[in-house]
């Protein structure tokens, strides 16, 4: 089984929301990703957990902030988000960073107003 | 400069045909390359994985390396409609464990 389950599908928020996009594995996968994807364009990596620990922020903006809260959530916090950051939030897991097979959920799709 | 790229497409073929998609990487020490798919609207999936240089093949689709040229291929015989995608290749980084994935490649096949 390799599902990664992502909620919501859909998200809509105004610039002065908070949200948060979570995601969740159960094949028993230590390293967990974001990534963003804008359309007719290859996800760009935005964080790396590995073991519960952040090992790469790809100079994300403040405004997102990560938190893995056990070995198989994966949360991603939203907050005064600018219209740019409109796109597909894909969440993926590998057994481990060192593994290098990724799995993707089936992502978030994200507008800002 | 890019470090995967990939044939820019899109890629038309008939049905029954076979599709072929290209890939060439930077990096001379990379080691593990990867071959995703993603229809339109959908999330990429897995769909093969080639580590060593030669051919590897499940199904429909081979996966060609050749380390020397820096040249990765994705080949699909029989092409079917519902083959009809965007092919994204990866590679893993050498220092590190990061994927770069090219620009990807869109594939129509026609009925």
């Amino acid at each position: 089984d390799t599902e990664v389950t992502q909620t919501p599908k859909h998200l809509v928020m105004g610039m002065t929301n908070k949200k948060s996009l979570k995601c969740e594995q159960h094949m028993g996968h230590r390293a967990m990703y974001w990534y963003k994807q804008k359309a007719k364009k290859p996800p760009e990596l935005m964080f790396v957990y590995s073991y519960e620990k952040l090992s790469i922020n790809e100079s994300v903006p403040s405004r997102f902030s990560p938190e893995c809260p056990n070995s198989s959530l994966l949360n991603l916090h939203l907050h005064a988000l600018q219209p740019e950051d409109s796109a597909l939030y894909l969440c993926a897991s590998s057994q481990a960073f060192t593994v290098y097979e990724q799995y993707f959920g089936p992502g978030t799709r994200l507008t800002v107003t | 400069q890019k470090e995967v790229e990939q044939n820019s497409g899109p890629l038309s073929v008939p049905e029954g045909a076979i599709a072929s998609l290209n890939c060439t990487y930077s990096d001379r020490g990379s080691q593990s390359f990867f071959w995703y798919r993603q229809y339109s609207g959908k999330s990429p999936e897995l769909i093969m994985s080639i580590y060593s240089n030669g051919d590897k093949e499940d199904g429909r689709f081979t996966a060609q390396l050749n380390k020397a040229s820096q040249y990765v291929s994705l080949l699909i015989r029989d092409s079917q409609p519902s083959d009809s995608a965007t092919y994204l290749c990866a590679v893993k980084e050498t220092s590190g464990s990061r994927l770069t994935f090219g620009e990807g490649t869109q594939l129509t096949v026609n009925p």
